[in-house]
């Protein structure tokens, strides 16, 4: 399907674990982004990433690691889950980085 | 750091009426600003996106206004409907470390009655 996806759309976890979440877009879209939503402090960067094989850091990414092998995908790992990373994780892409960003429909994480 | 205020955080009215919604900004250097919809429990919409050089951009029912000068934005909504009923964001695009980012406020929620 043509557009953003997210995998998977609703995971659970344990503390301590391991846990990769998956973004696929079919745009060509140089620019990815991951964000975070939480009641309280809205949508929060964690990661970005202007092309493939570069990436940089946002405004929260203590904790999470980013790859971009492929221009298409941006992969979103905690290495080591924590409860304060329970949270709806959104990806987005974008053409360039002063066009419009489209977002995927999120992923909601629950860490126990 | 650039911050994104959003009020009013909830908004309540009847089917027809005409609304505004309002987004401030500490940080005029911006790029763009962008306003998104979000439904519950899904992902972000965008509506209307307002290059900094730019004054307002329209969208059918959807008029978007910016002031950079000020700090300021408003989205108009032209004769509500019960589906507009939604959360609105408003962001703003600036420079992080030599590439451009969003920064969010934290929404108004909207609910159109019958």
């Amino acid at each position: 399907d043509a557009g953003i996806t997210q995998s998977p759309r609703y995971k659970i976890t344990e503390t301590g674990r391991q846990v990769t979440l998956m973004c696929h877009q079919t745009w060509s879209h140089s620019y990815m982004f991951w964000y975070r939503q939480d009641l309280g402090h809205g949508l929060r960067l964690i990661y970005y990433s202007a092309a493939a094989d570069i990436t940089d850091k946002g405004e929260v990414p203590d904790g999470y690691v980013v790859s971009r092998s492929k221009t298409e995908n941006f992969p979103l790992t905690l290495e080591s889950a924590t409860r304060s990373q329970t949270s709806v994780y959104f990806c987005a892409s974008a053409l360039s980085e002063t066009y419009e960003q489209y977002f995927g429909p999120g992923t909601r994480l629950t860490v126990t | 750091k650039q911050e994104v205020t959003q009020i009013p955080a909830a908004l309540s009215v009847p089917e027809g009426e005409n609304l505004v919604l309002n987004c401030s900004f500490t940080d005029s250097a911006i790029y763009n600003l962008q306003w998104f919809r979000q439904d519950p429990g899904k992902g972000l919409t965008s509506l209307l996106l307002i290059q900094s050089s730019q004054r307002e951009q329209t969208s059918g029912r959807l008029n978007a206004s910016l002031d950079k000068s000020s700090g300021r934005s408003t989205l108009y909504i032209a004769a509500s409907q019960p589906g507009d009923s939604a959360t609105y964001l408003c962001a703003v695009s600036v420079m992080n470390s030599g590439y451009s980012t969003l920064t969010f406020g934290k929404g108004t929620m909207l609910l159109v009655s019958p």
